[in-house]
Order: C-alpha cells, then structure tokens, then sequence
C-alpha cells in the first residue's frame, strides 16, 4: 500500500459526460501528480500540483482540468468524454527529498 | 533530448534464475535521478529502487539491485532469485528538471517480464 488513495476505482460512463477522478496524497506530501495510461500511448504525465498551485503541464486536453485543494487533495475533470479517453488513470504523491512519486491504485475510466 | 529507453519489450526468466532488464538514459543535466517501477496486471504501479546521479554506489533494495553505469548512461534493473510473482511490466524512470526548477519523471516504454515456474 503506498499510502495514495483514488476514487473511485472504477467508473463507465458515455461519450460526452464529464466525470470527476478523486486523489489523496500520501500524508506529508505536497505534490501531486496525474498520469494518463493507454494501450496505445503508454504512461502519459498529464498535471502537477504543488501546494495547491499547478507546477508543471504535460499532455493535458483542455477538455481536462485539474485542482489541489488546501487539504492537498486532488481531483481530475474531465469533460466532453470521448471513447479515446478510455484509459487507467493514476494519481502520485511525491515529498520534496527523496521526490520518488508514489502511485495510487488508479481509476480505470471506460467510455462507451 | 532527454530520453528512457527500454529495448527490450519482453523477457522470459526461469523461476529462481537471476535476469536483467536494461534501461538506458540521455541527459545533458548533470543532477539528476533514476527509478524503476514495477506494474502486474492488477494494474497497479510499484515504486522498486531509485539511484540518484552522484550516488557512488549502486542502489539495492532486497531482490532488487540497480546496476549503475555512469559513463554507459545505462541504469539497468537485476532482480535476482525470480518468482513468479515477479512476472509484470517493468518501467524505467528518469527525473530531471525542466524549466523553472519542476521536477520531471520522463518514462521508457517497459518491459514485460515473465517468470516461468
């Protein structure tokens, strides 16, 4: 167990619903990481969050937003769901040394 | 460009037997750290070793030791004595730092690994 947690585990939903991905940090850690992983594209960096403030973007769609809230949570929206944006969806939480990124167990998200 | 690769997309390994997985990296920064994760098919993704760039000797985390060569830029995975368990997606991780002082984790493709009792 590494300590990070998400909801919900599992979610199905349809093309064009907007769903809402939970993560909770490992305790003491205040960044947070989200993860997009696809058969076809591999494990894809999506947002980073220290503190409450967006550290760094990689490869998210502006149909996605991310926020951390002040108890350091993190949730994951994603709008205007496509079947393209089935995928496993991670969450890590990182300290700032050593900054290893611990993983949750992930939210797999299918779109029908 | 900084860069993970993972050549090797499989590997088969007797139960018991020793095996390596290679990973090799590019950078031009001279900080920077390594990490290999491990991912069954349940799915989730494992934290396994981590071997920063001044570190002068190779990390070892129970079964698990990284074999760290500096000048080869090689940064590969032994996991000795193999069990069955151990069959699952192995992927190499790179951290460097992007602009404004970010950490970044840059990942390789994996490898998948099967033990064979």
């Amino acid at each position: 167990d590494s300590g990070v947690t998400q909801t919900p585990k599992h979610l199905i939903t349809a093309t064009g619903q907007r769903v809402t991905l939970r993560c909770s940090p490992r305790s003491g850690d205040l960044s947070v990481y989200w993860y997009q992983q696809s058969l076809d594209q591999g494990l894809q960096f999506l947002i980073q969050y220290y503190n409450g403030e967006e550290r760094a973007k990689g490869n998210i769609l502006e149909r996605f937003s991310a926020q951390q809230f002040p108890d350091l949570h993190s949730e994951l929206n994603l709008s205007s769901l496509e079947l393209g944006d089935s995928a496993l969806y991670f969450c890590a939480s990182s300290g700032t040394a050593p900054d290893t990124q611990y993983f949750g167990p992930g939210t797999r998200l299918t779109v029908l | 460009a900084q860069k993970i690769t993972q050549t090797q997309p499989g590997m088969f390994v007797q139960e018991k037997e020793a095996v390596t997985l290679d990973c090799t990296y590019d950078t031009s920064d001279p900080s920077y750290g390594l990490f290999w994760y491990k991912q069954p098919s349940s799915g989730e993704m494992i934290f396994l070793i981590y071997q920063g760039s001044y570190d002068q000797q190779n990390a070892t985390e129970g079964r698990y030791s990284l074999n760290f060569q500096k000048a080869r830029k090689s940064a590969n995975l032994v996991i000795s004595a193999s069990q069955l368990g151990d069959s699952a997606m192995y992927f190499c991780a790179m951290r460097v730092f992007n602009a404004g002082n970010n950490r970044k984790l840059i990942w390789g493709l994996g490898t998948s690994l099967a033990v064979n009792p």
